[in-house]
């Protein structure tokens, strides 16, 4: 099965903290992703990157950057939280290769809260 | 832009019962996948079932089956002998044909079992 895990299920920051979030997949997976979900706004992209050093925006990443500099990890940094980053953090991966209907793997989330 | 609607927030089934998400979506691709995941409370995301639109045949997971109406541009979920194990978000999404390509979510719908 594959496993994708961020590195904390809960975490409290303050406002103006730099912050980072990680995730690791242990698939070999290409493509990975860095969502936030927010009660009656579902899952909204911040991130995706289709391999290692790539990166591309999402629909929402102002105030949020991402590191890949390994295949197996993507990590998500909030350069200066802020309130309105409250929020549950997903991270997914996908295979990219053969069948286009390979699904996105997800890990536990994140619930970050701001002060 | 491709669009994903649920229009339903909220859906309350009894156990043993059966009950019929819904899914529109908005595209003028004839290439594309979707996907329905479910999301328990607190726990993690995973796949339940998904659908090439190029083929006619609608897909079913035990339980789970989709009425995929290309013309239409529909896609619900059915899932038949409702398990309170079954309580939790469901999320439709699609995704562009092609190797790459990212999931657009629709905002979910809250699914509630009665014993």
């Amino acid at each position: 099965d594959v496993k994708v895990t961020q590195s904390s299920r809960y975490l409290v920051k303050r406002t103006g903290e730099k912050v980072f979030l990680e995730c690791v997949q242990d698939m070999d997976h290409e493509n990975m992703f860095w969502y936030r979900q927010d009660p009656g706004l579902g899952l909204r992209l911040i991130y995706f990157s289709y391999d290692v050093k790539m990166k591309e925006k999402g629909d929402i990443p102002e105030g949020y950057s991402v590191s890949r500099e390994k295949k197996e990890r993507f990590s998500l940094i909030l350069e200066s939280a802020s309130t309105n980053q409250t929020s549950m953090y997903l991270c997914a991966s996908r295979y990219s290769q053969g069948a286009g209907n390979q699904p996105q793997h997800f890990g536990d989330g994140t619930r970050l809260s701001i002060l | 832009a491709q669009t994903v609607t649920q229009s339903q927030p909220e859906m309350s089934v009894q156990e043993a019962e059966t009950v019929t998400l819904s899914c529109t979506y908005d595209t003028s691709e004839s290439d594309y996948y979707l996907f329905w995941y479910k999301q328990p409370p607190s726990r993690q995301m995973i796949l339940v079932i998904r659908q090439e639109a190029y083929k006619q045949q609608n897909a079913t997971e035990n339980r789970f089956s989709v009425n995929f109406q290309k013309a239409a541009k529909s896609f619900s979920l059915k899932i038949s002998d409702s398990q309170l194990g079954d309580a939790a978000m469901y999320f439709c999404a699609y995704r562009l044909g092609g190797s790459q390509g990212n999931l657009i979510f629709g905002k979910g719908t809250k699914l509630s079992v009665k014993p």
